[in-house]
């Protein structure tokens, strides 16, 4: 069963548009996370959050920006979208702990900039 | 970063067991190993995790070294559902990092 939800999942988009992608969970999960994967690459984590008003940045240098106003939602705003951030986008979360509790994926959202 | 390795791909014929190895030769002592599984056009789900001691639940059996350097995902029984790419974890609590994983092919 889907406890975290993406939207919109599929988006097609022209260069210079703004754009947020959602996330939100309904697990109360204090930690966050964006993910992002070209086709049949890796994973790279570009933002996580451990709870309100916590952002970092991940280990792969993204333009885009986060916010973590509410517990529940963490979206992902690209203030001027170009082709280079043609990709997938997955958001997961996961309860705090130190290793012990796993994340829950959403399906992703597939980005394509014209 | 805490980083795995695992072989590229595998494959698997259908109803037999699958062994999937990693190795983890800088994990430490606190830091649980986690497996995750990615289906095509899905996200990763998880899979089982385990810190050193072998775990079993309905989906896989997860075998730990006793060093914990390497562990193994064991699927009792592939089916072609279980084709997928196979992502091994080290989880501290902190960041988490996926490399390439293994993509398992199941043949009918």
């Amino acid at each position: 069963e889907a406890d975290i939800y993406q939207t919109p999942r599929y988006l097609v988009i022209g260069t210079g548009k703004k754009i947020t992608l959602e996330c939100s969970q309904t697990m109360g999960h204090d930690k966050m996370y964006w993910y992002q994967q070209d086709p049949g690459m890796e994973l790279h984590l570009i933002h996580y959050s451990y709870g309100v008003n916590s952002t970092e940045k991940g280990d792969l240098s993204s333009e885009s920006t986060v916010s973590r106003i509410r517990t529940e939602h963490f979206p992902l705003t690209l203030e001027s979208a170009r082709p280079s951030h043609t990709s997938q986008y997955l958001c997961a979360s996961s309860e705090l702990g130190r290793g012990n509790s796993p994340l829950h994926f959403g399906n992703g959202t597939r980005l394509t900039v014209t | 970063d805490a980083k795995t390795t695992q072989p590229n791909s595998m494959e698997s014929n259908e109803e037999e067991p699958v062994h999937l190895p990693c190795n983890h030769s800088t994990i430490s002592g606190t830091d649980y190993i986690h497996w995750y599984r990615q289906l095509p056009s899905q996200g990763p789900e998880y899979v089982i995790h385990g810190l050193t001691s072998n775990v079993n639940n309905r989906m896989a059996s997860l075998a730990i070294a006793e060093d914990r350097k390497s562990s193994t995902l064991i699927l009792h029984r592939a089916t072609l559902r279980d084709a997928a790419v196979y992502y091994c974890i080290e989880d501290a609590g902190n960041m988490l990092t996926f490399g390439g994983g293994t993509r398992l092919m199941v043949k009918p």
